[in-house]
């Protein structure tokens, strides 16, 4: 069945780091392929997303791209700053929805 | 407007009594999602209603889970004689509709914790 596996955390970084989290997927079909974010004490929101291979998704300085050749949609952000930290999980649709296991991220000043 | 709300926001109840969860999505969304949180795990999908469809009960972990929908809005997760493994954060979900491309709405959650 279709899965989702992500780069397992926590991650640590400093300020203005670079920052990827790995996400590769399997899917019988043509998923859409999604990040969400949960900040400390909220719920679950959409980073970003991207519906078909090639597409890049981008959202509050991030951005993944839907790589059908490598079955992969790593999450990039060039400089990270501390408001980033949060648990990053990425997802897919196909018939039903998959959830990776989450990436906790530490941006420390 | 107002987003996808939860209630209760935390339960603790003693192993074996049942619970119920309840979930409000958003106005006018057709599909419904429950998932469930455990520490260190991902999301873990349980069950999906859309409009009147059957729901997709393929996510259930066992016969003690079960989950309605009234009208098309509220729902309800019920956990029959709760086992501590039960204890995780539930969460609901919302969207406008079925298709892949839609956006999930995430309620706050519920936190339970079986004692």
């Amino acid at each position: 069945g279709d899965s989702v596996t992500q780069m397992e955390g926590p991650v640590t970084l400093s300020e203005e780091a670079c920052l990827t989290i790995n996400c590769t997927y399997t899917a019988t079909g043509y998923p859409s392929l999604f990040w969400y974010v949960q900040y400390p004490g909220e719920g679950l929101q959409l980073l970003l997303k991207a519906t078909k291979a090639d597409d890049k998704g981008s959202n509050k300085g991030f951005e993944a791209t839907y790589r059908k050749e490598t079955t992969s949609f790593h999450l990039e952000k060039g400089s990270v700053q501390v408001s980033d930290s949060a648990v990053y999980f990425c997802a897919l649709a196909d018939n039903d929805m998959r959830f990776g296991a989450g990436t906790r991220l530490t941006v420390k000043p | 407007g107002a987003g996808v709300s939860q209630s209760p926001s935390n339960k603790v109840t003693e192993k074996g009594k049942d619970v119920e969860l309840r979930c409000d999505p958003i106005s006018g969304h057709t599909a419904l999602y429950w998932y469930r949180q455990s520490l260190g795990q991902g999301l873990e999908f349980l069950i999906y209603f859309q409009g009147n469809s059957a729901p997709d009960k393929s996510g259930l972990p066992s016969d003690r889970f079960s989950a309605e929908r009234t009208g098309g809005s509220v729902s309800t997760l019920t956990i029959q004689r709760t086992q501590q493994e039960d204890s995780a954060v539930y969460l609901c979900a919302s969207s406008l509709g079925s298709g892949t491309t839609n956006e999930q709405y995430f309620g706050p959650g519920t936190r339970l914790t079986v004692t």
